[in-house]
């Protein structure tokens, strides 16, 4: 079945930091990628997404690309931001039942 | 205006009580969905319905019990509650069922505990 793989945290980073978050996934034909971020005490939120291969999805100045070739959706950010402290889901989208296939989530922490 | 809401925000009861989350989306979409994330911050799906019908049930205990009285809602009935429901419920909804291109809305969580 499809399966997301993120990278295990909890990161924690300097403000004005680079942040990369990795993020695999196996899944059979074409899913569309996300990226959801959750704020300490907030639900979810679309960050970004991309739905097929080669596209770019950015927002709030991070960005992700979908790379058939290498299964991933790896999240970047060039400078973090405090506000930026959430937790980070990976999720695909495939099949015909709209069923939203989550990573397990990472935890960012930004000190000023 | 919100999108997708959801009441209660927070439950808090008695293990082998019967409680309700209730879910509204005013977005127009066909369909919704309910999912829950544990202590862990693991979100998994538990339900799916569009327009009216049941599409997904993911081996959730037969006390769950969704029902959606129309397409704007989908509420979630528990029996029996137990400890190991205490947890984070998310309604989200999406424009179509087919669509492996269409963004799911969340609603803000219910977070229910069980004591």
């Amino acid at each position: 079945g499809d399966s997301v793989t993120q990278m295990e945290g909890p990161v924690t980073l300097s403000e004005e930091a680079f942040l990369t978050i990795n993020c695999t996934y196996t899944a059979t034909g074409y899913p569309s990628l996300f990226w959801y971020v959750q704020y300490p005490g907030e639900g979810l939120q679309l960050l970004l997404k991309a739905t097929k291969a080669d596209d770019k999805g950015s927002n709030k100045g991070f960005e992700a690309t979908y790379r058939k070739e290498t299964t991933s959706f790896h999240l970047e950010k060039g400078s973090v931001q405090v506000s930026d402290s959430a937790v980070y889901f990976c999720a695909l989208l495939g099949g015909t039942n709209s069923k939203l296939t989550f990573g397990k989530g990472i935890t960012l922490s930004v000190r000023p | 205006d919100t999108a997708v809401s959801q009441t209660p925000k927070y439950l808090v009861t008695q293990m082998g009580n019967d409680k309700s989350i209730k879910c509204e989306q005013n977005l127009g979409h066909d369909t919704m969905y309910w999912y829950k994330q544990d202590s862990k911050k693991f979100l998994k799906i538990m339900f799916s319905y569009n327009n009216k019908e049941l599409i997904i049930n993911e081996t959730v205990p037969n006390r769950f019990s969704p029902k959606s009285p129309d397409k704007a809602h989908l509420n979630l009935h528990i029996n029996s509650l137990e400890l190991g429901d205490s947890a984070v419920y998310f309604c989200a909804s999406s424009a179509h069922l087919a669509g492996a291109r269409d963004t799911q809305y969340f609603g803000p969580g219910t977070r229910l505990t069980v004591l």
